[in-house]
């Protein structure tokens, strides 16, 4: 069964650090770009940090640059977010998702690349309060 | 950065009724980039639409994706019980992601 199950929430002080974990399973997790995606309590879902398949790429959201770090152990098939000087407003649930790739031919050479994120975890809880 | 703007923000509808939610970008979005997700309280979201078009894996027809450019739409033919949830859109960018904010279907 291909599952991911996010790990490492809790309570923290603000200007707290915390690391989340990420472990995959029932897939071939090197293969694939990983994603952390937040929902504070009560709002929408907020894009974090996004790392491809072999850690070359990374990015971040503009909310979380400089702060938050995202990195994976491809041996351990593991997904992890290292956040520090977090803020009240760092406060949600913490999602890993992956990231599709599918390449479908459109004939004569062209190509489309459809990039969605398929599988989701259960997510983490972070609460950053004094 | 790309900015996804769902409308409405909540739709209220009965069972067996048909719903439209639309989701309008800030610049033009390739279709094969747009993704729909719906998600129920308590849990993950599901990805139901990827493509803008195409549906995901065990999703009923039901639901249907549509749009190019800046304008898309996501539409349930019929309102069945399990569809009353939050609905997003969302974009893929070389250097990041975008969620629309999301529409709410409850119950009338």
């Amino acid at each position: 069964e291909v599952q991911l199950v996010e790990s490492g929430g809790g309570l923290v002080k603000p200007g707290g650090s915390l690391r989340l974990s990420c472990a995959a399973s029932g897939f071939t997790f090197s293969s694939y770009s990983m994603n952390w995606v937040r929902q504070a309590p009560g709002k929408g879902l907020e894009w974090v940090s996004s790392i491809s398949s072999s850690s070359s790429y990374i990015y971040y959201a503009d909310s979380v640059k400089g702060r938050f770090t995202i990195s994976r152990d491809n041996a351990k098939n593991s997904l992890y977010l290292q956040m520090n000087s977090l803020r009240a407003e760092d406060t949600a649930v913490y999602y890993c998702a992956r990231e599709e790739l599918q390449i479908a031919a459109a004939g004569t050479g062209v190509f489309y690349y459809y990039y969605y994120m398929d599988v989701w975890g259960k997510g983490t809880t972070v609460t950053v309060s004094s | 950065e790309i900015v996804l703007t769902q409308s409405p923000g909540t739709l209220s509808l009965s069972p067996g009724e048909r719903a439209t939610l639309s989701c309008r970008a800030s610049q033009s979005v390739s279709s094969s980039y747009l993704a729909w997700y719906q998600q129920k309280p308590g849990q993950a979201p599901r990805l139901l639409i990827y493509g803008a078009s195409s549906r995901a894996t065990g999703i009923p027809d039901r639901f249907s994706g549509s749009g190019s450019g800046t304008d898309f739409t996501l539409t349930i033919s019929r309102l069945e019980p399990e569809d009353f949830a939050v609905y997003y859109c969302q974009q893929y960018g070389s250097s990041r992601r975008t969620f629309g904010q999301g529409t709410k279907v409850e119950i009338k």
